[in-house]
């Protein structure tokens, strides 16, 4: 079935620098969003991306909808505190009626402040 | 005010015991989710709903059930709890109008509710 499988699973940031993150997928996505959620919240729309090889930004943080339509990127430059907390990458779900809008979501990337 | 709201927030609750977790939205969206988290497995979708009179089941609706009383509200039942039901609860909600994806795609989540079944 579709899966989206995220890499890193987790990671260590510190403050200033960029970090990177992918989404991937063994079939062909026609949306890509991506999420976040911080500690004890719901997680929050960041950026969603409906073209292939369309660049996106919000702020510091820029996604990227891959040209062969089966992975995403997201970046974050110049890394505060603020940005750790879980990403989310995600994706209609065909399994549960073709078009009609339900989701699958990856893992996520769990981005810590480096001790 | 939140958009999406859940209570209860918090609920530690007995093996057996029936249990009801509800959501309210003021967005004035027609499709209304509830998803379970567990540490390390992402979010899964339980049970859905476009509209008060559809229901639907998602990827590991056994052992809940929902009903969806009204445009703005959608809650989520365990008839008897189990303990692998400890988990974080999320109700969610998207437009679905204009026949968009954007519309019906991008969710709007709750704040969620932490289950623990003893």
């Amino acid at each position: 079935g579709q899966q989206l499988n995220q890499s890193p699973q987790s990671m260590f940031i510190q403050e200033g620098e960029d970090v990177s993150m992918n989404c991937t997928s063994s079939s062909i996505f026609n949306t890509w969003l991506w999420y976040k959620q911080d500690p004890g919240e719901g997680p929050v729309l960041l950026i969603a991306l409906y073209k292939a090889g369309e660049l996106t930004s919000n702020g510091r943080l820029t996604a990227q909808f891959g040209i062969t339509r089966k992975d995403s990127f997201l970046n974050i430059s110049a890394s505060i505190p603020s940005d750790v907390g879980i990403y989310f990458c995600a994706g209609p779900s065909w399994h549960y009626g073709g078009s009609q809008g339900n989701l699958i979501f990856g893992k996520g990337t769990k981005l810590s402040v480096k001790p | 005010d939140a958009d999406v709201t859940q209570t209860p927030r918090n609920r530690i609750t007995k093996t057996g015991k029936r249990i009801m977790l509800e959501c309210s939205q003021t967005k004035g969206h027609d499709r209304m989710y509830w998803y379970r988290q567990d540490p390390g497995l992402g979010l899964r979708l339980i049970y859905y709903s476009f509209d008060v009179k559809d229901i639907n089941k998602g990827e590991i609706s056994d052992g809940y059930s929902v009903s969806r009383q009204a445009q703005a509200k959608f809650s989520l039942s365990l008839e008897s709890a189990i303990p692998n039901q400890t988990a974080l609860y999320f109700c969610a909600t998207s437009d679905g109008g204009m026949g968009l994806a954007s519309s019906y795609n991008e969710q709007f989540f709750g704040p969620g509710t932490r289950l623990t079944v003893l």
